[in-house]
């Protein structure tokens, strides 16, 4: 029940196109959905989070879509570039508890 | 700019051997974070201190340890690496104990990778 599953474990997109990663989860008591970037050689870095009382928020080319009855949630990027390429985590918790990441989705974007 | 600061980037000990790694933070948060990074896998959390209140997961081997002599400051202990403690250790603040919505995500540093021989 503190799993989040997350797919595709990697994606390959061409410079322009939307990159599409999916989560789910089954512990309907977590509250707060963030998406962390992560280039080779560095730490993960907070890109966009969500509570569950909004089905979407967008920061730019980047939107979080939220499905509450579903329970998933899934990160778009839009116009994606080279730049992008990058291991992005999805994750959540509950306000009392830690984060659980995702496996991760390793983006590639080719010009 | 305010940051979290792993030393160093790179460390490798032998097996047995003990090793330390530092973190430091100028962010002022309270809570510090050690988490594990295997190759290609999700970051796994190791133990957090809120303060000077030190909470280990329940997963973590006896053989890490850790230290905060000030908030600045925090240190992992691996007593006697193993081969399979070969990874990537990320060391994370926060202003609250909770990660909660918006008002206190975690801030990473870039990581030191731990390499076994």
């Amino acid at each position: 029940q503190q799993q989040v599953k997350q797919s595709p474990q990697s994606l390959i997109v061409q410079k322009g196109g939307i990159s599409i990663i999916n989560c789910a989860y089954e512990n309907t008591a977590f509250d707060y959905f963030p998406w962390y970037q992560q280039f080779p050689g560095k730490g993960p870095a907070l890109l966009i989070a969500i509570r569950p009382d909004v089905s979407e928020k967008k920061e730019g080319r980047f939107t979080i879509s939220f499905n509450k009855s579903a329970k998933q949630f899934s990160l778009h990027i839009m116009d994606s570039q080279p730049g992008d390429s990058a291991t992005y985590f999805c994750a959540a918790s509950m306000v009392t508890d830690k984060l659980i990441f995702g496996t991760g989705t390793r983006l590639q974007v080719f010009p | 700019d305010a940051m979290v600061i792993q030393n160093p980037r790179y460390q490798v000990t032998q097996f047995g051997k003990p090793v330390t790694l530092s973190c430091s933070q100028t962010l002022n948060h309270n809570v510090m974070y050690w988490y594990q990074q295997k190759s290609s896998q999700a970051p796994k959390l190791l133990f957090h201190y809120y303060d000077k209140d030190f909470n280990n997961e329940a997963d973590t081997p006896d053989n890490f340890q850790s230290r905060r002599p000030n908030t600045s400051f925090c240190f992992l202990d691996i007593r006697s690496p193993g081969l399979g403690d070969a990874a990537m250790y990320l060391c994370a603040t926060s202003r609250a104990r909770l990660p909660g919505p918006a008002n206190s995500p975690l801030h990473f540093g870039n990581g030191t990778r731990l390499t076994v021989t």
